[in-house]
C-alpha cells in the first residue's frame, strides 16, 4: 500500500528566504507526482505535476524535483513571499490505480 | 462552467439525518474524485467515477456512504444515519479523459460537514 510522508509538518521563515519542502513515497511504481496548495476553508489548487518520466518542472518562483527510484519529492520555493503561506500537500498516483494518495502537508507561515 | 463546483459550502446536520453532497464538475473531464479530508491531514480516496461508472469505492469507509454520476456529469456523494464520525470536509476533484493518466486532477472548494 502507497504511503506518503512530508517534512516538516510545519515550516516558519522570515519573507525572502528560499526554502525546500520534502515528500517521500513508499511505492516507486508511480504514473506521476503532484504539488498542491490548499489555503485555509479552501481547495486545492494545482501548482505542478510531474510525470514518473520527468525530474523535474517549474512555474516561476516554484521547482519541483522527482527521483522515483528514492521515493522522493522536493518542492522548492524562491525568494518566499507572504502570500506563499498555505499548507502544500504532495500526491502521488500509482500505475495501478487512478486516485491520488496524499501527504498529511507542510503548514507554510511566511512572516513579513 | 470554469472549474469544480461544490454545493454546499457547509453543512451542519444531527446525527442519524441522511445528507447529500454536490459535485459538478468541469465540463467535459471524463474523471471524477471524491476524498475525505479530516482537520490536519491529507485528503483520502474515497471513489472514483469514469463518465458514469463507478469504477472503484474501495475508499468509501462503510455502507452508508454511497455516489452517484448517473449521466456523467454532476455528482451526487449521499451518507445515511450520520455519525460524528463523519465530520470532514468532502472535497470532489475532476480530470480530463480517460486513458490520460498524466492529466492533473482539479479540486472544488470542498463541503464542510458537521455532524452533531
Amino acid at each position: 500500500k502507497q504511503e506518503v510522508t512530508q517534512i516538516p509538518a510545519a515550516l516558519s521563515v522570515p519573507e525572502g528566504e528560499n526554502l525546500v519542502l520534502n515528500c517521500s513515497f513508499t511505492d516507486s511504481a508511480i504514473y506521476n507526482l503532484q504539488w498542491f496548495r490548499q489555503d485555509p476553508g479552501k481547495g486545492l489548487t494545482s501548482l505542478l505535476l510531474i510525470q514518473s518520466s520527468q525530474r523535474e518542472q517549474t512555474s516561476g518562483r516554484l521547482n519541483a524535483s522527482l527521483d522515483k527510484s528514492s521515493g522522493r519529492s522536493t518542492l522548492y520555493i524562491a525568494a518566499s513571499q507572504p502570500g506563499d503561506s498555505a499548507t502544500y500537500l504532495c500526491a502521488v498516483r500509482n500505475n495501478y490505480g487512478q486516485n491520488f494518495v496524499f501527504g498529511p502537508g507542510t503548514r507554510l507561515s511566511v512572516l513579513p | 462552467g470554469a472549474g469544480v463546483s461544490q454545493s454546499p459550502r457547509y453543512k451542519v446536520a444531527k446525527r442519524g439525518q441522511d445528507v447529500a453532497l454536490r459535485c459538478d464538475p468541469i465540463s467535459g473531464h471524463v474523471s471524477l474524485f471524491w476524498y475525505q479530508q479530516a482537520l490536519g491531514q491529507g485528503p483520502e480516496f474515497l471513489t472514483y467515477f469514469q463518465n458514469e461508472a463507478q469504477l472503484d469505492k474501495s475508499g468509501l469507509p462503510s455502507d452508508r456512504f454511497f455516489a452517484e454520476r448517473p449521466e456523467g456529469s454532476v455528482s451526487t456523494l449521499k451518507i445515511q444515519r450520520t455519525q460524528q464520525e463523519d465530520s470532514a470536509v468532502y472535497l470532489c476533484a475532476s480530470s480530463l479523459a480517460v486513458g490520460q493518466l498524466g492529466q492533473p486532477q482539479h479540486f472544488g472548494d470542498g463541503t464542510r460537514l458537521s455532524i452533531l
